[in-house]
């Protein structure tokens, strides 16, 4: 079975610029979570889909952040402006849409902003 | 309060020896509960899940889970170097978000 797919592993931007990561999930997989894990934190959900449709976005920052999912498939996570704060690493992960099903994540993108 | 606690670390234990690592959570209305391990640099990979109160044992790994105290744990027996990694403890109500503690950093010394 492949895995969640994630790209670009890591980006280097300057404050106020922007930046795209994309996800592939596993195949199947209704559910699509996009995570900004900060270093020495646990994952801290940003966006969840269910299938196109968004089921919670309450802790994404709407004035900079922006996600959508096309298709019930891939997605794209948009930061613009990022700041100094976003250098992150974002987790893409995957799961069947019942609530005992466990989370397949991708590598991730490790974002820098300087 | 946050809503998934678990103790920072770190946590130090001598090869072969059992690790103990600790999770509390706020919601009650939690159903699924999990263990994640994370290797520095690496993503989040699953190791056990639980959802009924007790204990489920797979291999060297222990789940255990005490729904009327609001704690789930993880054990790990004979405890190896390669264990050593960065422990979460996530926490998902019916059909909600996983809700994720910080982590607790095992480290297994030869």
């Amino acid at each position: 079975e492949a895995g969640v797919a994630q790209s670009p592993r890591y980006k280097i931007i300057e404050k106020r610029q922007s930046v795209a990561f994309w996800c592939n999930p596993i195949s199947g997989h209704a559910t699509l979570y996009w995570y900004q894990q900060i270093l020495g934190q646990g994952p801290k959900l940003l966006i969840q889909f269910q299938n196109n449709g968004v089921v919670d976005d309450s802790q994404l920052p709407k004035d900079r952040f922006s996600a959508e999912r096309l298709k019930g498939v891939d997605s794209t996570l948009k930061i613009q402006p990022a700041k100094l704060e976003d250098s992150a690493v974002y987790l893409c992960a995957s799961s069947f849409a019942d609530s005992l099903s466990p989370l397949h994540f991708g590598n991730g993108t490790r974002l820098t902003v300087t | 309060q946050k809503e998934v606690e678990q103790n920072s670390g770190p946590l130090s234990v001598p090869e072969g020896a059992i690790a103990s690592l600790n999770c509390t959570y706020s919601d009650r209305g939690s159903q699924s509960f999990f263990w994640y391990r994370q290797y520095s640099g690496k993503s989040p990979e699953l190791i056990m899940f639980i959802y009924s109160n007790g204990d489920k044992e797979d291999g060297r790994f222990t789940a255990q889970l005490n729904k009327a105290s609001q704690y789930v744990s993880l054990l790990i027996r004979d405890s190896q170097p390669s264990d050593s990694a960065t422990y979460l403890c996530a926490v998902k109500p019916h059909a909600g978000k996983s809700t994720f503690g910080d982590g607790t950093t095992l480290t297994v010394k030869p």
